[in-house]
């Protein structure tokens, strides 16, 4: 089955640098989701990549996937103590209502 | 901006009582699904619904659960007999749908439930 499996599970870094997650899965996708969950809350969308595209931006998230590798990268610029929270993304294989493939996660600390 | 919305918040129940956790997906959206997340755990599918009937469900999705949609914006989760294993956050999430499957899937809060 495939998988989204995020490395690193955490970071911490301070704010204003950049921040990078990545993610690896198994088998072939149809897209790919990054999410975002502060503790305790429910999952909030962030952006969704479809399997043949190679760059996806949205104001500071920037996401690459490269197919090749089963890979992708979600980089935040410029972190604000905001940003402290759970990543993960989530891949999906195709279909009308396929269920998302959810990675373990990023935790990522934004030191003020 | 319109978003799935869950009740209850938390709920917490004795062990093999029943319990239905309760989603209003978002209004124009026609797929809509359950997903659980044990503490410290990874968020794990659980089913998929389209047109009134299950499309996908996972090995967790046994016999003990069912879903419903009883009304045009309700979608009910139930687990029939709760086990200590069911604690978990249960996340309900809806997509427009259309002809491509490229849509985002927009997540409810949550239901915490706590299963003593």
């Amino acid at each position: 089955s495939q998988q989204g499996e995020e490395d690193p599970q955490a970071l911490s870094i301070q704010e204003g640098e950049n921040a990078t997650m990545n993610c690896s899965y198994k088998t072939s996708i149809n897209n790919l989701q990054w999410y975002r969950q502060n503790s305790g809350r429910g999952l909030v969308h962030l952006i969704l990549i479809r399997s043949n595209e190679r760059e996806k931006h949205s104001g500071r998230l920037r996401v690459t996937l490269d197919t090749s590798k089963k890979s992708s990268s979600l980089l935040i610029t410029a972190s604000r103590a905001a940003d402290t929270a759970s990543y993960f993304c989530a891949v999906s294989s195709g279909g009308g209502a396929d269920g998302l493939t959810f990675g373990k996660g990023t935790h990522l600390i934004i030191q003020p | 901006e319109p978003e799935v919305t869950q009740t209850p918040s938390h709920q917490v129940t004795q062990m093999g009582q029943e319990v239905i956790l309760r989603c209003v997906p978002i209004s124009n959206h026609l797929y809509f699904y359950w997903y659980r997340q044990i503490l410290g755990q990874k968020v794990e599918f659980l089913v998929s619904f389209y047109n009134n009937e299950i499309s996908e469900k996972s090995e967790i999705f046994d016999d003990q659960f069912s879903v419903e949609r009883p009304d045009g914006s309700n979608f009910t989760l139930k687990i029939r007999s709760t086990k200590l294993e069911d604690s978990a956050m249960y996340f309900c999430a809806s997509k427009v749908g259309g002809s491509g499957s490229y849509n985002e899937q927009f997540f409810g809060p949550g239901t915490r439930l706590t299963v003593l």
